[in-house]
């Protein structure tokens, strides 16, 4: 089975401008979560979809979006950049079934985002 | 409300020395509990989780954990590391219904040869 693949994994972008990070989850899995993974911080929780609705959101100011589609790919946007965006955005998807059980994330390699 | 310390931003060891890597949490709720690590320029995988039963779990590349419901802490350990264990590591809770994850903020392991 193919794991989570993240694009791009490189990205520069000034202040200001937008930017918009694609993951898609292993086949099979309806749920992707988005961390935003910084020096000191950790990971910082932004969002969970699962089947293309937004079910779990984390503290980040409304700049920060997403969207899931019928294929569970997902996407993150960000707009209006600010050089503390600058960070490495993992997803991380599941089968993302609540019912008592536990749901094992399985993350992708990253989109490393440098704001300059 | 849930939260992770980890104790310790940087441990560094000497090869085949032994390691431990402190995780406390806070929850009000019982929660599973994770150890994930992430080698330079990947995401993170998982070495072990705690679900319910012994609170003693084994993980991969010969790590292990323990859970301490009164001290709420679930540490880390492995008896021998080795420089291939260079990595950041992160303990993490999951609450027993939803689907998110919380982090603490990493441990920096570095074997010193």
């Amino acid at each position: 089975k193919a794991g989570v693949t993240q694009t791009p994994r490189y990205l520069i972008k000034t202040r200001g401008q937008q930017v918009t990070l694609s993951c898609s989850p292993i086949s099979g899995h309806r749920s992707v979560s988005w961390y935003q993974q910084t020096p000191g911080q950790g990971l910082q929780f932004l969002f969970e979809y699962f089947s293309e609705t937004q079910r779990n959101k984390g503290n980040f100011p409304g700049r920060f979006s997403g969207r899931q589609f019928s294929n569970s790919r997902s996407e993150m946007n960000v707009s209006t950049l600010e050089l503390g965006d600058s960070a490495l955005y993992l997803c991380a998807s599941s089968l993302g079934i609540s019912a008592g059980g536990i749901n094992e994330q399985f993350f992708g390699p990253g989109t490393r985002l440098t704001v300059l | 409300a849930q939260s992770v310390t980890q104790l310790d931003s940087q441990v560094p060891v000497f090869e085949e020395a032994p390691v431990e890597l402190r995780c406390n949490y806070s929850s009000s709720v019982s929660v599973y509990l994770f150890w994930y690590v992430q080698y330079p320029n990947q995401g993170l995988q998982l070495l072990l989780k705690y679900l319910s039963g012994s609170t003693l779990v084994k993980g991969i590349n010969g790590f292990e954990a323990e859970f301490n419901k009164s001290q709420t802490s679930f540490h880390l350990r492995k008896p021998s590391v080795h420089i291939s264990d260079t990595a950041e590591y992160f303990c993490a809770v999951h609450r027993l219904t939803g689907n998110q994850f919380y982090f603490g903020t990493g441990t920096s392991l570095t074997v010193i040869p």
